[in-house]
């Protein structure tokens, strides 16, 4: 069975730094493209960043720069370190399962709150 | 980037009934390996998406089969044969077609 949770997330101040991480089981995370996608407070959902299957990561150009995604094999892990937050970075923040060419999720986890404010 | 525009934003239905929700892109989903970068998903309250559709008309595991995709090119369409209680939430299109990937702004369906 496939599954998916982020943790990570919480209350951080304005130009702080946080990292999420997605644990994942049933499959393995360097055979998918794997993508972090957000929703801010009421509203839709935005992308953030991929990686993949081959190591290459794109970024959403809100997060350029600020933002990295990672993945560890051994830990079947997914990471995203987010660096100088931003008010307008408040969301959950969900991981997603992409395939081995296409990036659109068909797993999702539960998603982590980052919450930016002092 | 390929904007998507969903149409209606919301929608109220009585249970049995049909509904169908349009999603255009600003340029053609089809890639040139024939496929066509195009899904659907729900999101129920408080949980996150869920997939329904992929590559425009295909359903995901576990899917009912009231629930359909079509379209081609720029216009998609989400078809529910006959809506039920648990289909409320709010329903997004997708384009994967090239990054950054892309979602509609969601229409919202109630029950009646």
């Amino acid at each position: 069975e496939v599954q998916l949770v982020e943790s990570g997330g919480g209350l951080i101040q304005p130009g702080g730094s946080l990292r999420l991480s997605c644990a994942a089981s049933g499959f393995t995370v360097s055979s998918k493209y794997m993508s972090w996608v957000r929703q801010a407070p009421g509203k839709g959902l935005e992308w953030v960043s991929v990686i993949y299957t081959a190591g290459t990561t794109y970024y959403a150009d809100s997060v350029k720069g600020r933002f990295t995604i990672s993945r560890d094999s051994s830990k079947n892990t997914v990471y995203l370190q987010m660096n100088s937050l931003r008010a307008e970075d408040t969301a959950v923040y969900y991981c997603g399962r992409g395939t081995s060419e296409a990036t659109a999720p068909d797993y999702w986890g539960q998603g982590t709150l980052v919450t930016v404010s002092s | 980037d390929i904007v998507m525009t969903q149409t209606p934003l919301s929608l109220s239905v009585t249970p049995g009934q049909p509904a169908s929700i349009s999603c255009k892109s600003t340029q053609s989903l089809l890639h040139s390996n024939g496929k066509t970068y195009l899904y659907w998903y729900l999101q129920k309250p408080g949980q996150p998406p869920q997939l329904l559709i992929f590559e425009v008309s295909n359903r995901f595991s576990g899917v009912p089969d009231r629930f359909s995709g079509s379209g081609s090119g720029t216009d998609f369409t989400l078809k529910i044969s006959r809506v039920e209680a648990e289909d409320v939430g709010v329903y997004y299109c997708l384009q994967s077609l090239q990054l950054p990937i892309t979602f509609g702004q969601g229409t919202r369906l109630e029950i009646k």
